[in-house]
């Protein structure tokens, strides 16, 4: 069975800075994806970044990036030039890749990142 | 293109009762996947429905059940509800590779 660790509970960062969030994985898969959720304080999930773990080159959005290591089972993301809308939960997620699985996420127990003005 | 919805938003039930909660997802999307969150537990994935069939299925008591119907919005039924059972309960829909999360329907169990 598949798990997902997120070892940071809690994390601060100044605004404008650059914070890094860690999660490591468990699988004996070879091919699957991989996610960073946010979950503000509306509770609204919302998709970050995604990583295939077929692809080596990491995944960019804007201010979102991820250090993908597959032979260490990392995904990191890092969030920079942060601002206060991104202080939330974030979670990690997995999900393996046939398209029959893909609709179950397993998920990290996240990290809560605040961000001081 | 109108998001994922889920009714009620919050609930208050009393213990050994019954609950059904409705999701409506995103229109075209075919798969319907529910989670629990609670403090202790996390995020944990409860069940999928791909066009009216249950496709996967979490490590979850027979308590918790779900459908789908044909124009896939799903409802998820919990009966003889326990105090444990109060948590968040979303809603996903899928297309492709991404889940589009609903807002959530909180429970409470008294």
């Amino acid at each position: 069975a598949q798990t997902v660790t997120q070892s940071q509970p809690e994390m601060s960062v100044q605004e404008a800075e650059t914070v890094t969030l860690s999660c490591t994985y468990d699988t004996s898969e070879s091919d699957y994806y991989l996610f960073w959720y946010k979950q503000p304080p509306s509770r609204q999930m919302i998709l970050v970044i995604r990583q295939e773990a077929y692809k080596q080159q990491n995944a960019t959005e804007n201010r979102f990036s991820v250090n993908f290591q597959k032979a260490a089972k990392s995904f990191s993301l890092k969030i920079s030039d942060s601002q206060l809308g991104d202080a939330a939960m974030y979670f990690c997620a997995y999900r393996s890749l046939p398209y029959n699985q893909g609709g179950k996420l397993i998920f990290g127990q996240g990290t809560e990142l605040s961000v001081k003005p | 293109k109108a998001g994922v919805t889920q009714t009620p938003r919050y609930l208050i039930k009393t213990r050994g009762q019954q609950v059904t909660l409705s999701c409506s997802p995103i229109s075209g999307h075919r798969s319907v996947s529910w989670y629990q969150q609670t403090p202790g537990q996390g995020l944990q994935f409860l069940f999928e429905y791909f066009s009216e069939t249950q496709r996967n299925k979490g490590n979850f008591p027979g308590r918790f059940s779900g459908r789908q119907f044909s124009n896939s919005r799903s409802e998820m039924n919990v009966s003889t509800l326990e105090l444990g059972d109060s948590a968040l309960y979303l809603c996903a829909s899928r297309a492709g590779y991404e889940q589009y999360f609903g807002p959530g329907t909180r429970l409470t169990v008294t």
